[in-house]
């Protein structure tokens, strides 16, 4: 069975400050696919990342970058210099490869930025 | 050109109704999928459907019955509505090809369905 554990319910910053949302997850699968995923108060789902099993490298877009471990299991996202924008809800999802499996999420990272 | 489409945005009902949410996907998908989000802001898989077959049931009860009438659709209906219905339904689509599994998910913008 898949399993993503996003442990931080809640985080507060102040603007600027830099922010890791932790992401753990559990498969037997070799082969499987991490995601990051942003809701904003709006409510969609705003696809932010893909890595798959094979590729640890680590990946920064602006300021946001993601620190892949299978060591550990681990797929953290950091946001640099946060601001209010980045307010919103982060659900890491794992989808491995075998039989019908479909995209698990973790219970999602409400952050707060305040101004 | 909105990739997934849900139909409709907001649905307030009375408990004991029937309601129904489209959901189209203009991408060229195989699979699409049903997934439900509570108040709790938990996202959990509801129904999936590969190329108008039923694929992935969990444990939902059956007052909720999805229908593809082709793979670009998958409708949800809800029979007999009741208050812990409330929440928001997001569809999905994605590719069924093992090697664009990467890929992920392409969801539509949720329908809030409020049951009062």
């Amino acid at each position: 069975a898949q399993k993503v554990t996003q442990a931080q319910t809640e985080i507060s910053v102040v603007e600027k400050e830099d922010v890791t949302l932790d992401c753990v997850y559990e498969t037997r699968d070799t082969t499987y696919y991490l995601f990051w995923y942003k809701q904003p108060p709006s409510g969609e789902l705003v696809f932010l990342i893909r890595r798959n099993s094979f590729d640890e490298q680590n990946e920064i877009s602006g300021r946001y970058s993601w620190n892949f471990q299978k060591s550990t299991s681990s797929f953290n996202f950091t946001i640099t210099a946060s601001q209010v924008v980045d307010s919103a809800v982060y659900f890491c999802a794992l989808r491995a490869e075998s039989g019908n499996t479909p995209l698990v999420f973790g219970k999602g990272t409400r952050l707060s930025v305040i101004a | 050109d909105t990739a997934v489409s849900q139909t409709p945005k907001y649905l307030v009902t009375q408990m004991g109704n029937d309601k129904s949410i489209k959901c189209e996907q203009n991408l060229g998908h195989d699979t699409m999928y049903w997934y439900k989000q509570d108040s709790k802001k938990f996202l959990k898989i509801m129904f999936s459907y590969n190329n108008k077959e039923l694929i992935i049931n969990e444990t939902v009860p059956n007052r909720f019955s999805p229908k593809s009438p082709d793979k670009a659709h998958l409708n949800l209906h809800i029979n007999s509505l009741e208050l812990g219905d409330s929440a928001v339904y997001f569809c999905a689509s994605s590719p069924w090809d093992r090697g664009l599994l990467g890929y992920g998910y392409t969801f539509g913008s949720g329908t809030r369905l409020t049951v009062v």
